[in-house]
């Protein structure tokens, strides 16, 4: 099963950018569109971010999202409070015919 | 809107089954395929398996396959996921989530296995 690689974690004090990476390969990322999704405290994940730089009605443009070979990258500029969550990375994998994971990276606002 | 409605929590004991429903409303049901994925506790999102709402057609991650049943009731325009044989490990929140974009979620379903 391949696996997505993203850091455990990230932080920035407000107004500030972060950025967050997911490492996949040429048979994953490579070849294939990445979604971001926001997870906040006790809630079920939302679509941030789709087809690499795509924002779903209602997500602020300080969300962005970019492709480089194999990785993929989640950008917040002008951090907010309301950014801390739990941020997972995502792509199709033709191996196992569904949807595989990034581990997830916590975003704190210092 | 778009909604998806789950079951609420549930404990099981080791090799009983749960069953989760998904109940989809503000679009045509048939007309997206239904996703289930499971979170357990301090692990990463995890694909179980997904049905073509319209045809019934399903696909199952291979870690779940023989133990987990995904079917849907479209006049209800619901769906529901089955997992078997459950284990301590299974504990977990259950989600339901539309199309491969993973674009509306359910608000999750704990299943909790304990003795």
């Amino acid at each position: 099963q391949s696996v997505l690689t993203q850091p455990p974690s990230a932080s920035g004090t407000p107004g500030q950018r972060v950025s967050i990476s997911c490492s996949g390969s040429s048979s994953n990322i490579g070849n294939k569109i990445v979604n971001w999704y926001q997870q906040l405290p006790g809630t079920a994940p939302k679509l941030l971010i789709y087809s690499y730089n795509q924002r779903p009605s209602g997500v602020p443009d300080r969300f962005s999202g970019s492709k480089s070979g194999t990785s993929a990258s989640l950008a917040i500029s002008g951090l907010q409070s309301e950014d801390e969550a739990d941020y997972y990375c995502a792509t199709w994998d033709d191996s196992l015919n569904g949807p595989v994971f990034g581990g997830g990276t916590k975003v704190t606002v210092l | 809107q778009v909604q998806l409605v789950q079951s609420g929590a549930e404990v099981k004991k080791p090799g009983a089954s749960v069953k989760v429903s998904c109940k989809a409303s503000g679009y045509t049901f048939t007309s997206y395929a239904l996703y289930w994925v499971r979170q357990a506790p301090g692990q990463r999102l995890e694909w179980m398996g997904w049905i073509n709402a319209g045809n019934g057609n399903t696909k199952y991650s291979q870690k779940f396959q023989g133990r987990v049943t995904i079917t849907r009731d479209t006049p209800a325009s619901t769906a529901y996921m089955e997992l078997s044989s459950l284990r301590f490990e299974d504990t977990a929140v259950y989600y339901c989530a539309r199309a491969s974009i993973l674009d509306y979620w359910g608000q999750g379903a704990l299943v909790t296995v304990s003795s």
